[in-house]
């Protein structure tokens, strides 16, 4: 079993809408972090959030952190097809642990 | 941000022999390095812990003998994947751990290593 889960699995949208991801666990982490992966390159890391309740913006991207630091989401507004990738979320349980990756999901944005 | 590099990008080889990957940090000294493994369309998978100075530790059902692992310095970590098969064709990724903050630790990937056996 996952120990983090990311939906949807697949998401292929048109350019200029928004869109939510969301990546949920039951335990609690200390600390969480999102990556961008595009294909063939390594994940590049957008984010780290360790408060909950967080909320944090990159440009167009609004990423909060659940206020019982189980769950964090995602929000893309006005989707371009630069974003279009793998987005992975990684938690760590405690200090010092190793971040434990989700499944991802897919995003594909077409122009 | 940090940079970390991995070389070869691409590797194809022969069953049966060996092949070694190294990850580098070039701008901060990692005392801990992660090597990861991402097969086609699925998300990371962690094989092993490598820390310098001293032995790896590997995850539940990575074989350390067929994967070895040395970190030898606190910027260079190598993967050996030995008398390598068909199977163990995936992408390998390697990152290293900078300790930003008591919790905001970050961890810096490489670009990946893509091995196909044949």
């Amino acid at each position: 079993t996952q120990l983090l889960e990311q939906s949807p699995q697949f998401l292929s949208i048109q350019e200029g809408e928004n869109l939510t991801v969301y990546c949920n666990s039951s335990s609690v982490f200390s600390s969480l972090q999102w990556y961008r992966q595009e294909p063939g390159e390594g994940p590049v890391l957008l984010v780290t959030v360790v408060t909950g309740g967080e909320v944090k913006k990159l440009k167009r991207l609004t990423f909060q952190f659940g206020d019982a630091r189980k769950d964090s989401s995602l929000h893309i507004t006005a989707a371009q097809p630069g974003d279009t990738g793998l987005y992975l979320c990684a938690g760590a349980r405690n200090y010092g642990q190793n971040f434990v990756f989700g499944p991802g999901t897919r995003l594909s944005v077409l122009p | 941000g940090a940079v970390v590099s991995q070389h070869p990008s691409w590797v194809i080889c022969k069953s049966g022999t060996s092949v070694k990957i190294e990850c580098r940090s070039l701008d901060f000294q990692a005392t801990t390095m992660f090597w990861y493994r991402q097969f086609p369309k699925q998300s990371l998978m962690l094989m092993a812990t490598s820390n310098e100075g001293s032995k790896a530790t590997y995850e539940q059902g990575v074989e350390k003998d067929k994967f070895l692992i040395n970190h030898a310095s606190l910027t260079l970590s190598t993967l050996t994947v030995t008398s390598a098969h068909p199977e163990d064709s995936s992408f390998y990724i390697c990152s290293a751990r900078l300790s930003a903050s008591r919790f905001g630790e970050t961890q810096y990937f490489g670009p990946g290593t893509r091995l196909l056996v044949l």
